[in-house]
């Protein structure tokens, strides 16, 4: 069965400070996709990055940054110089090779605060 | 363009009615799911639409819930005799196909039984 496990269910820094966010997936198929997606207090989930389990190269957009590690089952997200609109409660998710007939497999979210 | 839309935003009923949820996913594209997410919890899966294939509804939560999709646009999520258990936010997305491409969501119905 698969499953996603974040650990921190919430995070509080200052503003500028870096911030990972962790996740940590299980799964027995070899072919899988990771998601995160970020839930600002207006509630709509929006799409980040979503990598398929051959590509473990990590990925940089902006401040936000991507690590994924096969060896280890994770693929944790970080934010560089956060700021205060980047508070919102994170997911991470997982799809495995079922062509989606299975959904996602959400982790229970972070939540992340950043002070000004 | 417009992105996934649902109505209505906010239900309240009372324990025992009937509801109806509605999705209208992005156009063009084929796959829709179904999601529930309890206060403070993650995102849990019920249903699954591609195309025209008839959905897999092992995931709905118990009989009470039944989903339809017309083609390849609005679907439905029905909840008969609802229970206090049945209060969450439910959210519908869409994506091109299926396959795990990325899925875009809608605001949710935030359902509350009373």
């Amino acid at each position: 069965a698969q499953k996603v496990t974040q650990a921190q269910t919430e995070i509080s820094v200052v503003e500028k400070e870096d911030v990972t966010l962790d996740c940590v997936y299980e799964t027995r198929d070899t072919t899988y996709y990771l998601f995160w997606y970020k839930q600002p207090p207006s509630g709509e989930l929006v799409f980040l990055i979503r990598r398929n389990s051959f590509d473990e190269q990590n990925e940089i957009s902006g401040r936000y940054s991507w690590n994924f590690q096969k060896s280890t089952s994770s693929f944790n997200f970080t934010i560089t110089a956060s700021q205060v609109v980047d508070s919102a409660v994170y997911f991470c998710a997982l799809g495995d090779s079922g062509g989606g007939a299975d959904g996602l497999t959400f982790g229970k979210g972070t939540h992340l605060i950043i002070q000004p | 363009g417009a992105g996934v839309s649902q109505s209505p935003s906010n239900k309240v009923t009372e324990k025992g009615k009937d509801v109806e949820l509605r999705c209208d996913p992005i156009s063009g594209h084929t796959a829709l799911y179904w999601y529930r997410q309890r206060l403070g919890q993650g995102l849990e899966f019920l249903i699954y639409f591609q195309g025209n294939s008839a959905p897999d509804k092992s995931g709905l939560p118990s009989d009470r819930f039944s989903a339809e999709r017309t083609g390849e646009s609005v679907s439905t999520l029905t909840i008969q005799r609802t229970q206090q258990e049945d209060s969450a936010v439910y959210l519908c997305a869409s994506s091109w196909t299926g396959g795990y491409y990325e899925q875009y969501f809608g605001p949710g119905t935030r359902l509350t039984v009373t």
